[in-house]
């Protein structure tokens, strides 16, 4: 069975400061990690990928994961945070193929 | 150019109502999918087609209903409307079931 766990639901930063969203998921097979963000009222976009590849996957926007097996961890960073950075935020895993498995999401806000 | 279309963005209706929102996609995907996101953001997956197939079908009220006539398009159609339908509809395609998966913009249904 797969599942994921975003293990903030809120994360505030300064602007200019790192950011680091946590997101640990359960997978039976191999794992294809996502994360998504969508800003206020609009759809879900996609930051990033892991597909099994390099371990250390970067994104749109400056944003980095890395996938960590020994941990089950994907968490997603960002060296300096941005006030376009205020969004919500989506862990997603498949394996087996049917479907993704969404987080609960995780608001950032970013202070100025 | 708009990658996955839905229509309308906004749905305001009376409880026992019946209405469709319909969703396109132009990226020439075989896999298409509708989500329902919560008021507080959560994301449930209701259906997913693949080559016009039904492949996923969630717990979902039998008063929903997808149809999808071609690969390009998955809609939704919505009979004798509850209040607890209020929510925002996202539809998104993928190519295959383990890729990443392309959002539409969503619609907000509120249902009076």
């Amino acid at each position: 069975a797969q599942s994921v766990t975003q293990l903030d639901s809120h994360v505030s930063v300064s602007e200019g400061t790192p950011v680091l969203l946590r997101c640990n998921y359960s997978s039976s097979y191999s794992p294809s990690l996502f994360w998504y963000v969508q800003h206020p009222n609009k759809g879900l976009q996609l930051l990033l990928k892991y597909t099994s590849a390099a371990t250390l996957v970067k994104g749109i926007n400056g944003f980095e994961a890395e996938f960590k097996k020994s941990e089950t961890s994907f968490h997603l960073t960002k060296p300096s945070a941005h006030m376009s950075d205020a969004a919500e935020y989506f862990c997603v895993v498949t394996s087996t193929g049917n479907q993704f498995y969404f987080g609960t999401g995780t608001s950032l806000t970013v202070i100025p | 150019d708009t990658a996955v279309s839905q229509t309308p963005k906004y749905l305001v209706t009376q409880m026992g109502n019946d209405k469709s929102i319909k969703c396109e996609q132009n990226l020439g995907h075989d896999t298409m999918y509708w989500y329902k996101q919560d008021s507080k953001k959560f994301l449930k997956i209701m259906f997913s087609y693949n080559n016009k197939e039904l492949i996923i079908n969630e717990t979902v009220p039998n008063r929903f209903s997808p149809k999808s006539p071609d690969k390009a398009h998955l809609n939704l159609h919505i009979n004798s409307l509850e209040l607890g339908d209020s929510a925002v509809y996202f539809c998104a395609s993928s190519q295959g079931r383990r890729s990443e998966q392309f959002f539409g913009p969503g619609t907000r249904l509120t249902v009076l």
